[in-house]
């Protein structure tokens, strides 16, 4: 079955400018997360969807960042004006429950900052 | 949020068994422990997961004792492909799912 889909998987864009990444979770499940990905390093918590109750963004570094989930489904992050340190593979994840579910993860897209 | 503890990075030999320790002396009543397997490039996928004593799956077992501080990832017979970053990650009873730094694993020949 299809598994979860990000896009695009290639983002480079000018310091200064707005990007929108995507994320298409597993048909039913839930649950939706977003992590950052900085080279060599593990993955950064960004935020957690969970049904209609209010999402956790603890992990938003600033007010920059920001994500949204419609209809329980389709995600988008959105970083306005960007800068070079947000360079990093930005990774999304469903689950079909709560925190003990497994995380199914996309591959990710690359953003580069120039 | 405290993490979980795994050690930076092992090299093993192609058909020797690996064993990743994680640790997790903060875990809770509901806590399972879930191991996932990240190559360049991809996202991490999932292994296994378990509550307590041993699981086994096709590719995998993982041990967890009595006290649950604890748990060790087995790979048996490794092979160049397996060859990645390997990550343990203790669950809750929040959304905030964090991450350690995971455990660099290099099979060589």
């Amino acid at each position: 079955g299809a598994g979860v889909s990000q896009s695009p998987s290639n983002k480079v864009t000018e310091k200064g400018k707005d990007v929108e990444l995507r994320c298409d979770p597993i048909s039913g499940h839930t649950a939706l997360y977003w992590y950052r990905q900085s080279l060599g390093q593990g993955l950064e918590f960004l935020i957690y969807f969970q049904g209609n109750s209010a999402p956790d963004k603890s992990g938003l570094p600033s007010d920059r960042f920001s994500a949204e989930r419609t209809g329980g489904s389709v995600s988008t992050l959105t970083i306005q004006r960007t800068q070079q340190e947000d360079s990093a593979v930005y990774l999304c994840a469903s689950s079909w429950g709560g925190p003990n579910s497994p995380l199914h993860f996309g591959n990710g897209t690359r953003l580069t900052v120039t | 949020l405290a993490k979980t503890t795994q050690p930076i990075s092992m090299d093993s030999y192609e058909g020797q068994e690996v064993n990743i320790t994680c640790s997790h002396n903060n875990i809770a009543t509901n806590d399972y422990i879930t191991w996932y397997q990240q190559f360049p490039s991809q996202g991490p996928r999932f292994i296994i997961q378990g509550y307590k004593t041993k699981v086994t799956n096709e590719v995998a077992s993982l041990f967890i004792p009595a006290d649950r501080k604890s748990s060790t990832l087995s790979l048996p017979r490794v092979s160049l492909s397996d060859t990645a970053v390997y990550y343990c990650l203790k669950g809750g009873n929040t959304g905030k799912l964090i991450f350690g730094q995971g455990t660099t694993l290099q099979v060589k020949p």
